[in-house]
């Protein structure tokens, strides 16, 4: 069966040091990719998205993600965290357009 | 443009009682979901529609109507509310062609006591 696997549940990591957010997913061909961020009380925004050719690709706020799929992995980057950052991340995948399946969050904490 | 609001923003509700959450949308999507999202587990989808007049049931459909009357609108229904229908309710839309991008409402926080 298809489904996305967010190993973290949460994240806590100082202001300016790096992020790495894990995502794993298991489906026979190679999905539409997603990561989202949804701030305390607010609904989900994409932040960025894979359908094809190159593999690293660059969002919104300084995020990149990078589709492996040897690994079937879709994980997202950031050199340098800022105290905003601080949010629930979502990696979801798109099987079809009736059919987004979602990973069950990481929450990331950012210290000062 | 406004996006996608959702109507109302909290409510709580009593065990037995009906109501009727609001999405609306202006981006002339054709595709309109409903999601709930309870804490470790993501969101869920709940039902959704490919066009006006036409529904269809998602993951965890039981115990949720819904009707898109009208291209821009889809309404979520519980007409006996249950305790483990608190959540927060979340309605996408997106396009019929190409990339699946979906854009979400602000959500709706319901309590069910």
């Amino acid at each position: 069966a298809q489904s996305v696997t967010q190993p973290d549940i949460h994240i806590t990591v100082s202001e300016g040091a790096s992020l790495e957010l894990r995502c794993n997913y298991s489906y026979g061909a190679t999905p539409y990719l997603f990561w989202y961020v949804q701030s305390p009380g607010q609904g989900l925004q994409l932040l960025l998205k894979y359908f094809s050719g190159d593999t690293l690709v660059q969002g919104i706020k300084g995020f990149e993600a990078e589709f492996k799929r040897s690994q079937s992995s879709f994980n997202l980057r950031k050199p340098s965290v800022h105290w905003s950052d601080a949010a629930e991340y979502f990696c979801a995948v798109g099987i079809n357009n009736n059919d987004m399946r979602f990973g069950a969050g990481t929450r990331l904490t950012v210290k000062p | 443009n406004a996006g996608v609001t959702q109507t109302p923003k909290f409510r709580v509700l009593k065990t037995g009682q009906s109501m009727t959450l609001l999405c609306a949308q202006d981006m002339n999507h054709e595709y309109m979901y409903w999601y709930r999202q309870d804490p470790g587990m993501g969101l869920r989808l709940i039902h959704y529609s490919v066009g006006e007049g036409t529904t269809a049931k998602g993951e965890v459909p039981d115990g949720y109507n819904v009707s898109r009357l009208k291209k821009q609108n889809f309404l979520l229904g519980l007409e006996s509310a249950a305790p483990s229908q608190t959540s927060v309710y979340f309605c996408a839309s997106s396009t019929r062609t190409g990339n699946y991008e979906q854009y979400f409402g602000p959500g709706t926080r319901l309590t069910v006591t």
